[in-house]
């Protein structure tokens, strides 16, 4: 199974803070990749997805993708207590496993008033 | 309906007993996965639908685990002769036609093996 690794977490930010969640996938073949946020006895839901290197900007969430590293990260802007989550990052295979999209651990990530 | 619709939302079952897991994905949507999380973890991924192709089955994790899809809608996740390592939250979700596509994801439902 393709390797995702996110950053360790808990990561805990004060309200209005910028919060920084990384991602590294081990298939260079890699296309698409993915945000979901998941609240605490929830399921996943999708916040983000990306496609190209560079930036990718919806509201206060801005995800970024360097493919020659590897690496996909989300920063999430003047951070609020509603944003404390679990972060999945999800990476999409290519080929014979287009279909799959493969999970990190995730990042619980707390905002704190 | 609305949304991917899982059943049971709660199973406890005895170890070595047979248990099915039903998943109704959103109509019109051809893509269906099986992914499991245990506590603390991330998503595991068991089996991939996609329209009437073969099934992706590579992510089961032992022949103890099948999955069939009916008439390209409902599927049935089967775990034969449970093990307290079964125990976790089998998520199903579907999407419009796979790959890149937004999944959907149903509520889940909770396995504890005693």
């Amino acid at each position: 199974q393709k390797e995702v690794e996110q950053n360790s977490g808990p990561l805990s930010v004060p309200e209005g803070a910028i919060a920084s969640l990384n991602c590294t996938y081990s298939d260079r073949v890699s296309q698409s990749f993915f945000w979901y946020r998941q609240y605490s006895g929830k399921s996943p839901e999708l916040i983000m997805s990306i496609y190209s290197n560079g930036d990718k900007e919806d509201g206060r969430f801005t995800a970024q993708l360097n493919k020659a590293s590897q690496y996909v990260s989300l920063l999430i802007r003047d951070s609020q207590p509603s944003d404390s989550a679990t972060y999945l990052c999800a990476v999409n295979g290519r080929g014979s496993t287009l279909g799959r999209l493969y999970f990190g651990r995730g990042t619980q990530l707390t905002v704190w008033p | 309906g609305a949304g991917v619709s899982q059943s049971p939302s709660n199973k406890v079952t005895e170890k070595g007993k047979d248990v099915e897991l039903r998943c109704d994905p959103i109509s019109g949507h051809t893509a269906l996965y099986w992914y499991r999380q245990s506590l603390g973890q991330g998503l595991e991924f068991l089996i991939y639908f996609q329209g009437n192709s073969a099934p992706d089955k590579s992510g089961l994790p032992s022949d103890r685990f099948s999955a069939e899809r009916t008439g390209g809608s409902v599927s049935t996740l089967t775990i034969q002769r449970t093990q307290q390592e079964d125990s976790a939250v089998y998520l199903c979700a579907s999407s419009f036609q796979g790959g890149n596509e937004k999944l959907f994801f149903g509520s889940g439902t909770q396995l504890s093996v005693l």
